[in-house]
This record gives structure tokens, sequence and C-alpha cells, in this order.
């Protein structure tokens, strides 16, 4: 069945570094991807998104570009805030209405002064 | 303003007892979805509902039951089958008719714990 695999975090970075999360996927057919980011205690937000090969999501200064011949959708920012510290998720969509995300485990970023 | 809310934001449970969590929409969204949030184990599906009065089990429906009786609405009861039901409770909704790229919306989530 479909899936996703992200890097497993923690992630510790300094301010202003380059961060880089990796996701690759299964998936037969062409789904959508997504990333979304949850803060402590909270519910997610939709980061960013891409329906189709090649589409790059853009949001806040995160970027992910779909890449179908090598299954991935990896997560960058050129230069990470203390207030970027969150999980982060990557998901997939198989594209059929009302059928649920299927999610990565979740990267933990956490951003030092 | 338009989302999803949850209530309550903590519940506590008690041994052998069924509580319910609330999960309530004004997007005017068809579909709805339950996930369950463990650590380090990402979310997991439990129920979702893409139309009104129905539903269908996701991956781990065991020990936890639904209903849709109106389009805003999607309670979530864990019952007492449920042995080990302390996590961190999510509801989501998305329009159900779009088809490709179904973004879905997020509560805030209820975490539970076990007295």
């Amino acid at each position: 069945g479909d899936s996703v695999t992200q890097m497993e975090g923690p992630v510790t970075l300094s301010e202003e570094a380059f961060l880089t999360i990796n996701c690759t996927y299964t998936a037969t057919g062409y789904p959508s991807l997504f990333w979304y980011v949850q803060y402590p205690g909270e519910g997610l937000q939709l980061l960013l998104k891409a329906t189709k090969a090649d589409d790059k999501g853009s949001n806040k200064g995160f970027e992910a570009t779909y890449r179908k011949e090598t299954t991935s959708f990896h997560l960058e920012k050129g230069s990470v805030q203390v207030s970027d510290s969150a999980v982060y998720f990557c998901a997939l969509s198989p594209n059929q209405a009302g059928t649920a995300l299927i999610f990565g485990k979740g990267t933990t970023l956490s951003v030092s002064s | 303003d338009g989302g999803i809310t949850q209530s309550p934001k903590y519940l506590f449970r008690k041994e052998g007892q069924n509580v319910t969590l609330s999960c309530e929409q004004n997007l005017n969204h068809d579909a709805m979805y339950w996930y369950r949030q463990d650590p380090g184990q990402g979310l997991r599906l439990i129920y979702y509902s893409q139309i009104v009065n129905d539903f269908q089990k996701g991956d781990i429906a065991e020990g936890y039951s639904v209903s849709r009786e109106k389009k805003e609405s999607f309670p979530l009861t864990v019952t007492s089958a449920q042995k080990n039901p302390t996590a961190f409770y999510l509801c989501a909704s998305s329009m159900g008719t779009s088809g490709r790229a179904e973004t879905q919306y997020f509560g805030p989530g209820t975490r539970l714990l076990v007295l």
C-alpha cells in the first residue's frame, strides 16, 4: 500500500542554518504531496503542497519540489528561525475525494539562538 | 471565522468508562476524519466519513465508535474496549468532492488521559 517515509529526528540547528528534511513516498498512481507543521500542544497546519510532478510548493520561506523520478518531496528552508521549532509531517493523498491522508512519522526540529 | 473545534482540550477516563470527544466544523466540508497521535508514531487513522450517515473504519478502529448525523459534527467515542486510550486525538475535515489535492484542515486536538 501507499506509504511515506521521513528522516528521523530530532533535527537540531542554530538560527539561520539551512534546513533539509527528507521525505520519500511509495504510491500507485499520481498522489498529491503535503507538508504539515505542528507546534507544541496544537493541531496540524498545512505548510505547503504540490499536486503533480515538478510542482514546487512554497510558504513562509519553506520549499519542497515533487520529484516523481526519485519519489521524493524534501522540505527545505534557507535560514531557520527559533520560531520554526516544531514537528513537521510529510503526507500524501491518493487523490480520491474524501480519502484520508497517509502521514510519515514526523520530524522534530529544534532551533536555538 | 471558519474552522474546526474540538472539545474538551483535556479529557480523563476512568477504567471501564466510555468517553466522547467532540468535533465540529463550519467549513461546509463533506468529509471528516479522526486520527490518533502517539509519540514517534505519526498520525494513524481511526475512522472517516465522506458524507452524512456514512462512515468507514480506518487502520485502528477497534475500541472506538463514531456517528455522523449532521454534516457539521463527527463525535468519537472511546469505549472501554480500547485498552490503551492515552493519546492525542485530532479531528480533520476536507471538501470531500474535489478529487485531487484534498487538503485536510485540523482541529486543535484533545488529549485523553487514563486515571
